[in-house]
């Protein structure tokens, strides 16, 4: 069975950095891009780009280069989203997704608050 | 980037109605590589989104086939055919055909 298991919710500063992280299971990691989305609050989707964790290579949407750094593990299968310099835009949910789009992780809130 | 408008923003039926959900792009979807790389997504009330087409037309594994999507270029449509109270949610098109990728704004489906 594919899991995609995010980590938890986060609550942190403005100006600071979150580091969230997307443990797949049930698949061949390495075979399958892994996108990042951000969901704001009740609107839609955002999608923040992309790793192919077999070679690291990445695709940013251009909106969120210099945000967002995104890392793997190949050893623990899992995928990591860096979000810096944060601000009160940044506070939505995260999701990571794979294979592709067919299997979503259960998402990151992330609150950017003082 | 593509920008992708949904019609209508939200949609109220009654069970076993059949409704349609149209997406269209400000650019032809139609890949280099002869496919066309619009999918239809559901996001039920606090839960992740969930792939239910692919390409256009090819239902994912363990989708109903109540649900069905057509089309081609710039104009597609994602129809249920016999909505069920399950259903309920927003709805998302997507397309992965250019950089970056992007979705529609959705579509609230209400069960009535």
């Amino acid at each position: 069975q594919v899991k995609l298991l995010q980590s938890g919710a986060a609550l942190v500063k403005p100006g600071a950095s979150v580091k969230m992280s997307c443990k797949a299971s049930g698949y061949t990691f390495t075979d399958y891009w892994v996108s990042w989305v951000k969901q704001s609050h009740g609107k839609s989707l955002e999608w923040i780009g992309e790793i192919y964790p077999n070679s690291g290579a990445t695709n940013f949407n251009e909106k969120f280069k210099g945000k967002a750094t995104l890392t793997v593990d190949k050893s623990t299968s899992t995928a990591y989203m860096e979000l810096s310099r944060l601000t009160s835009e940044d506070s939505a949910i995260y999701y990571c997704s794979s294979y592709p789009f067919a299997y979503w992780g259960q998402g990151t809130l992330v609150t950017v608050s003082s | 980037d593509v920008v992708l408008t949904q019609t209508p923003p939200t949609l109220s039926a009654t069970i076993g109605q059949s409704v349609s959900i149209s997406c269209r792009s400000s650019q032809s979807l139609l890949d280099s590589d002869g496919d066309t790389y619009l999918n239809w997504l559901l996001q039920r009330p606090g839960q992740s989104p969930q792939l239910l087409i692919y390409s256009v037309s090819n239902l994912e594994s363990g989708v109903p086939n109540r649900f069905s999507g057509s089309g081609s270029e710039t104009d597609f449509t994602l129809k249920i055919s016999g909505v069920e109270a399950e259903d309920l949610g927003v709805y998302y098109c997507m397309q992965a055909t250019h950089a970056p990728l992007t979705f529609g704004s959705g579509t609230k489906l209400e069960i009535k």
